[in-house]
């Protein structure tokens, strides 16, 4: 089974400062990450797909790199709204894996 | 818009089963798979299974194994869990989830709003 690991559990920072978080696998996934935002009480909301595709209406501040077992999700400049949890997602053989998640929070 | 819209919470007994229902709207139901994750509170997200709306053919986490099964309704364009031999642990909010594009890819979007199972005696 191919673990996700994301690093660091939680991150303090500011708004405006830039946010990086990362996410390594156990074994090779190439490309095949994706990234969610969660908001307390909401649903998750697909941020990144194929590690670095920005998805339908997310903000060009978000970004997503990398290949192979480490990737990187950066939040140029963070928003008051962008304070929430995030976690990586892979897809293999049928199955889907996630990370456990960082939790950004307001320094 | 495409909507996915979830049952209500459910209260259940320890060796209960719970269903959970997933109506979908706005898209070809057929075209789409459609996922199960859920999230225990203050937990992380964990995939439970997906199902292939237009065959019924599905792939579970081996956690799930032997205790889930998903159906669908295509004359009501609905999804559903079955979840049995249910355990304190097995308390959490349970997602549906659309895949975001037609060749399945297993990222997910949009989401449902979520059922709370609660598993207590």
């Amino acid at each position: 089974e191919n673990v996700l690991t994301q690093s660091p559990d939680t991150l303090s920072l500011s708004p405006g400062e830039r946010a990086t978080l990362s996410c390594r696998a156990s074994e090779t996934v190439y490309t095949s990450l994706a990234w969610y935002q969660q908001k307390p009480g909401q649903s998750p909301r697909l941020l990144i797909f194929d590690a670095s595709r920005r998805a339908s209406g997310i903000p060009a501040r978000f970004s997503g790199s990398g290949s192979g077992t480490d990737f990187t999700l950066t939040i140029s400049s963070l928003e008051p709204e962008d304070f929430a949890v995030y976690f990586c997602q892979h897809r293999s053989n049928w199955l889907g894996t996630f990370g456990q998640g960082t939790r950004l929070e307001i320094k | 818009q495409v909507q996915l819209v979830q049952s209500g919470p459910e209260v259940k007994e320890p060796g209960d089963s719970v269903r959970i229902s997933c109506k979908a709207s706005g898209y070809t139901f057929s075209s789409y798979y459609l996922h199960w994750v859920r999230q225990a509170p203050g937990q992380g997200l964990e995939w439970v299974g997906v199902i292939n709306p237009s065959d019924g053919s599905v792939s579970y986490a081996q956690k799930f194994q032997g205790r889930v099964t998903l159906t669908r309704s295509p004359s009501t364009s609905t999804v559903h869990m079955d979840l049995s031999s249910l355990r304190s642990d097995d308390t959490a909010v349970y997602y549906c989830a659309r895949d975001l594009t037609a060749v399945t890819s297993f990222w997910l979007d949009p989401w449902g709003q979520g059922a709370l199972v609660t598993v207590s005696s």
